[in-house]
């Protein structure tokens, strides 16, 4: 099955400076990779996604990478604020075959940015 | 336009007792999956059910069983709790079978097996 590495695991920034989240993944027939944000207290929260077909993606503020022929994707995020801390979790999904659209997850990594 | 709700939010229970957790989503999302997550594992798949009546086994099935009776709920149970069932447990449900289709979660269980 799908196994998903995330680093780091606890990230500490400065306000203002940028922040970079990488997750590798494991199979290849692999298609789908959302990122969720996880505030204190509450359940994960759709940020950004990418698919397969596409190499980046750009959302305002933060912005995801894929590279597939080394398997892994990353989260960046810009200019960051006080209320981007928060757990956030990458995510792998193949909708092939008998997967049933479910989500492999990474670890987890703790952001917190200083003001 | 409540999404996906999980009943209760915070449970301790003794070794050995039984409970239900509850999820229930109003967006007519076929498939419905339970996860539980613990300090740095992420989100480990327990059971999941891709339509009313149906379950399946995920990842970490054990000391669990589920029921979708009913499209709107899938209901988690646990009928000897165990210390190692210490976890937050979430929901979420999703439409379809398209394969960038989002998941939404709830809020989210915090149980403590003492």
């Amino acid at each position: 099955g799908e196994n998903v590495e995330q680093h780091p695991s606890t990230l500490s920034v400065q306000e203002g400076d940028s922040a970079v989240i990488k997750c590798t993944y494991s199979d290849s027939a692999s298609n789908y990779f959302p990122w969720y944000k996880q505030e204190l207290g509450k359940g994960p929260q759709l940020i950004i996604d990418i698919r397969s077909n596409v190499g980046e993606k750009k959302d305002q503020r933060i912005a995801v990478t894929l590279n597939k022929t080394a398997k892994h994707f990353s989260l960046h995020i810009t200019e960051t604020q006080p209320e981007d801390s928060a757990v956030y979790f990458c995510a792998a999904r193949n909708a092939g075959g008998t997967s049933y659209g479910k989500l492999t997850f990474g670890q987890g990594t703790i952001l917190t940015v200083h003001p | 336009n409540a999404g996906v709700t999980q009943t209760p939010k915070f449970r301790v229970l003794k070794t050995g007792q039984s409970m239900t957790l509850l999820c229930a989503q109003d967006m007519n999302h076929e498939y419905m999956y339970w996860y539980r997550q613990d300090p740095g594992m992420g989100l480990r798949l327990i059971h999941y059910s891709v339509g009313e009546g149906t379950t399946a086994k995920g990842e970490v099935p054990d000391g669990y069983n589920v029921s979708r009776l009913k499209k709107q709920n899938f209901l988690l149970g646990l009928e000897s709790a165990a210390p190692s069932q210490t976890s937050v447990y979430f929901c979420a449900s999703q439409t379809g079978v398209r394969f960038d289709t989002e998941a939404f979660f709830g809020q989210g269980t915090r149980l403590t097996v003492v």
